[in-house]
């Protein structure tokens, strides 16, 4: 069935440091796929988005590059800061069930 | 523009008592969403709506919950009666079309003592 891996967290870093959060899909078809963000408190927000593949994504320093041979949705930024502490969702929209399909988020905490 | 508009932010409540949360979606989107996150559980999907029509409540956890879309700019999620493992932070969410971006509100912090 439908389904979203993330890897699992916490992934606890230095500032400035590179970020890797890992996300494959289960999915028929092409469906667009999505990073939303939490900070403490809030709820979540669109991070950013790819629609078809090979589509690369952006927004605030991250990326994230629609891979369809994989069914992967890697999010990456070269250089994180202690503000980037939050938890990072990976979604993807299911036309089998008409619904965005998420992760079980990644948890960072980026350390001065 | 106004985002997603979630009351009350947070409900403190006794285990049995009735618990009304509201949700204002942005204006013009179709497709309105019920979640529940929780440390066990994750983010849960309980009920979506479509032109203010159910079409998929196959995720609320039992007859306690209901959800209504009286009109496109209004819903609720009720609970009755509550349970401490109701206990959540529950966040409506709004979007264009179903698949496409959704925009959550600030959520509301369910305690049921």
């Amino acid at each position: 069935g439908d389904s979203v891996t993330q890897m699992e967290g916490p992934v606890t870093l230095s500032e400035e440091a590179f970020l890797t959060i890992n996300c494959t899909y289960t999915a028929t078809g092409y469906p667009s796929l999505f990073w939303y963000v939490q900070y403490p408190g809030e709820g979540l927000q669109l991070l950013l988005k790819a629609t078809k593949a090979d589509d690369k994504g952006s927004n605030k320093g991250f990326e994230a590059t629609y891979r369809k041979e994989t069914t992967s949705f890697h999010l990456e930024k070269g250089s994180v800061q202690v503000s980037d502490s939050a938890v990072y969702f990976c979604a993807y929209g299911s036309s089998n069930t008409g619904k965005l399909i998420f992760g079980q988020g990644t948890t960072l905490q980026v350390k001065p | 523009d106004a985002g997603v508009i979630q009351s009350p932010r947070h409900e403190v409540t006794e285990m049995g008592q009735e618990v009304t949360l509201r949700c204002k979606p942005i204006s013009g989107h179709d497709y309105l969403f019920w979640y529940r996150q929780t440390m066990m559980r994750g983010l849960e999907l309980l009920i979506y709506f479509n032109n203010n029509v159910p079409i998929d409540d196959s995720g609320m956890p039992e007859d306690r919950f209901s959800a209504k879309m009286p009109n496109a700019s209004f819903s609720t999620l009720k609970i009755q009666p509550s349970e401490p493992r109701d206990s959540a932070v529950y966040f409506c969410a709004s979007s264009l079309a179903g698949l496409e971006t959704q925009y959550f509100g600030p959520g509301t912090r369910l305690l049921v003592l």
